[in-house]
């Protein structure tokens, strides 16, 4: 899979946007791009997958440029409850060894 | 719906002990994965199945042996433990092996060895 780089934390107010952006330089043609979150105590849960453009449902949106090297996981008016850790994926096929790196920690405040 | 069940949730063990961490999954998914989470840390995967009676090794497998003789079921086996041991492991489970599916996960099980 090819290698991601995101930043480790983030800070917003109850309320906000929060726009998380992954770094994949890297990507191959046939490659998607995966978001995950993950609860403290709990396993990481699907929640957003693209190949190009913008792809939205009823909990982010997904924003990759025309070059898709990188992607941005956007939370519309975070609440307490979307803290969580963060984490992006690049690959396709077959690719068994799903990889997880570290994600990003977003912690939401009042 | 359960989709993927793990058990027990929380285990202690002292070194050299060995135990069976459960998982079955009820989505009728033929791909299933362990994995383990140390603190701070992402997700390694241990071992993984295609289907019933196909494992193979993921990139952590050393201590640990699994087994898949239903599509439902995945068991771990930690055959003498050791604190390196100690870490979260989830048990996953997908519809086709490729990442274009969402991964189901289960809760999770906390394991220390003491």
């Amino acid at each position: 899979l090819a290698k991601t780089t995101q930043p480790i934390s983030m800070d917003s107010y109850e309320g906000q946007e929060v726009n998380i952006t992954c770094s994949h330089n890297n990507i191959a043609t046939n490659d998607y791009i995966t978001w995950y979150q993950q609860f403290p105590s709990q396993g990481p849960r699907f929640i957003i997958q693209g190949y190009k453009t913008k792809v939205t449902n009823e909990v982010a949106s997904l924003f990759i440029p025309a070059d898709r090297k990188s992607s941005t996981l956007s939370l519309p008016r975070v609440s307490l409850s979307d803290t969580a850790v963060y984490y992006c994926l690049v690959g396709s096929g077959t690719a068994s060894k799903l990889t997880f790196g570290t994600g990003t920690r977003l912690q939401v405040t009042l | 719906n359960a989709g993927v069940t793990q058990t027990p949730k929380f285990r202690i063990l002292k070194i050299g002990q060995s135990m069976t961490l459960q998982c079955t999954q009820d989505m009728n998914h033929n791909y299933m994965y362990w994995y383990r989470q140390d603190p701070g840390m992402g997700l390694k995967l241990i071992y993984y199945s295609v289907g019933a009676g196909i494992t193979d090794k993921g990139e952590v497998p050393n201590g640990y042996n699994v087994s898949r003789s239903t599509t439902e079921d995945f068991p771990l086996r930690l055959e003498l433990a050791a604190p390196s041991q100690t870490s979260v492991y989830f048990c996953a489970s997908s519809y086709e092996q490729s990442v274009n599916y969402g991964y189901t996960f289960g809760s999770g099980t906390r394991l220390t060895v003491v």
